[in-house]
């Protein structure tokens, strides 16, 4: 089952923060988080696991909520550079080898 | 270290005709995957492997097969190009468990006429 994530897009000036949500109708083992600038391949953020602490990447940072089912991906202060498309990705029956993607989310940062 | 390659970057297909999408990766990962992404669709799972000798269906499968002989080497073979399988092709592989992403091919663009 595809995650489901919100909102669609947003826009955000340079310097303010997101929040991008992702939820699963099924119970969650992990999520991944993968930012795809236009034109490029998707590039691995971050991944989140069942139990685990909550991450951060730059002044990108998630949280995994076991109980909602869903993660969340924060950009705090936000630069030109993190304009492109959030994807989350949950393995599907448990198996990180099944990655399911949700349908993401588009970022844009203007100056 | 190369990565994940995936040739050709792109191709134009007449419906009917089959072709094999080549991906190779360098890393030893036993996790290989192959998407389709299309405008509003996000990315789509079409066929994974755990492993040489092991494939299983993901969640587009239908007109493509694919194999695992090899730990590098995961072709995607279309069978019999439909319009409809036109799309932006991407490859990924990953090491098995832990805090371990999946790496992605840079992709192959397809166009079906």
């Amino acid at each position: 089952q595809q995650p489901v994530q919100s909102p669609q897009a947003v826009i955000l000036r340079e310097g303010e923060d997101a929040v991008i949500n992702c939820s699963s109708s099924k119970a969650l083992y992990s999520v991944h988080w993968y930012r795809q600038k236009h034109g490029e391949a998707p590039v691995f953020l971050m991944i989140l696991l069942k139990g685990g602490e909550q991450k951060g990447h730059e002044k990108i940072s998630a949280s995994f909520n076991e109980k909602k089912q869903q993660s969340s991906l924060y950009l705090t202060a936000s630069q030109l550079s993190y304009s492109g498309t959030y994807f989350c990705g949950t393995p599907s029956g448990g198996s990180q080898g099944n990655l399911i993607f949700g349908k993401g989310t588009k970022l844009s940062v203007k100056p | 270290n190369a990565g994940v390659t995936q040739t050709p970057k792109f191709q134009v297909l007449k419906t009917g005709q089959s072709m094999t999408l080549q991906c190779a990766q360098d890393m030893n990962h036993e996790y290989m995957s192959w998407y389709r992404q299309d405008p509003g669709m996000g990315l789509r799972l079409i066929h994974y492997s755990v492993g040489a000798g092991i494939t299983d269906q993901g969640e587009v499968p239908n007109g493509y097969n694919v194999s695992r002989s090899t730990t590098e080497d995961f072709p995607l073979r279309l069978l019999s190009a439909a319009p409809s399988q036109t799309s932006v092709y991407f490859c990924a592989s990953s090491p098995v468990g832990g805090d371990y992403g999946y790496t992605f091919g840079s992709g192959t663009r397809l166009t079906v006429v």
